[in-house]
């Protein structure tokens, strides 16, 4: 089937850890963003990528990295930097930012 | 910048009540596209409805309905005769063209709950 998977559903991180997300896509889009929701936050912005090998900061990266080495995946890495990193973390993708996108099932993330 | 503001946090209303989900954007460009997504409690946001900044017609999709007034900038979403299976968060979000491809801004999300 067509669609984002990302992995893990569930992720529990120690302080100081560094965690990578993932994101898969199968349905040849160009654009991949990642989102972070907080209760009561709605979906904020971390980073995105409109085309392989280039990624472009949202509105809150500060303590994530990104990496687009191939169009189908666009991990993202929660550093030891981000100090309130408990969220949930969705994926999405599309063929371009004013087109529908699809998003996967999320990583609910906690730190321990 | 643009900005999408859902005012309404929470509503709860009883099953097969009407009931109207608030959207307010702003925006400096003349063609943007508003988006509505339904989180139900597994996560995943899922698609409702796409409207360009060119096309005012409100829409109708069986129990949902869409009112889009430029004159406000506002993209309300209604449902008729709401269900259980309505009740879940919606967000309203905002797509500017002329600025370039911009990526999706969300509002804070309205969580409805359908009482039966």
């Amino acid at each position: 089937d067509g669609g984002i998977t990302q992995s893990p559903k569930y992720l529990f991180r120690k302080e100081g850890q560094n965690v990578t997300l993932s994101c898969e896509q199968n349905l040849n889009h160009d654009a991949m963003y990642w989102y972070r929701q907080d209760p009561g936050q709605g979906l904020r912005l971390i980073y995105y990528s409109q085309i392989v090998n280039d990624f472009q900061k949202g509105d809150i990266a500060e303590g994530y990295s990104v990496s687009r080495e191939k169009k189908e995946s666009f991990p993202l890495t929660v550093t030891s930097a981000q100090k309130n990193p408990t969220a949930f973390y969705l994926c999405a993708s599309n063929s371009g930012g004013n087109t529908e996108a699809f998003f996967g099932q999320g990583t609910r993330l906690t730190v321990v | 910048a643009q900005k999408v503001t859902q005012a309404q946090t929470e509503i709860s209303v009883v099953e097969k009540e009407d009931v109207t989900l608030d959207c307010v954007y702003e925006t400096r460009d003349t063609t943007y596209y508003l988006f509505w997504y339904k989180q139900p409690p597994s996560g995943e946001l899922v698609f409702l409805i796409r409207r360009n900044s060119f096309d005012e017609q409100n829409e109708i999709s069986g129990r949902y309905s869409w009112n889009f007034q430029k004159s406000t900038s506002s993209f309300n979403f209604t449902i008729t005769a709401s269900q259980v299976v309505d009740s879940a968060v919606y967000f309203c979000a905002l797509s500017e063209l002329d600025s370039g491809n911009t990526p999706l801004v969300f509002g804070k999300g309205t969580r409805l709950s359908v009482i039966a």
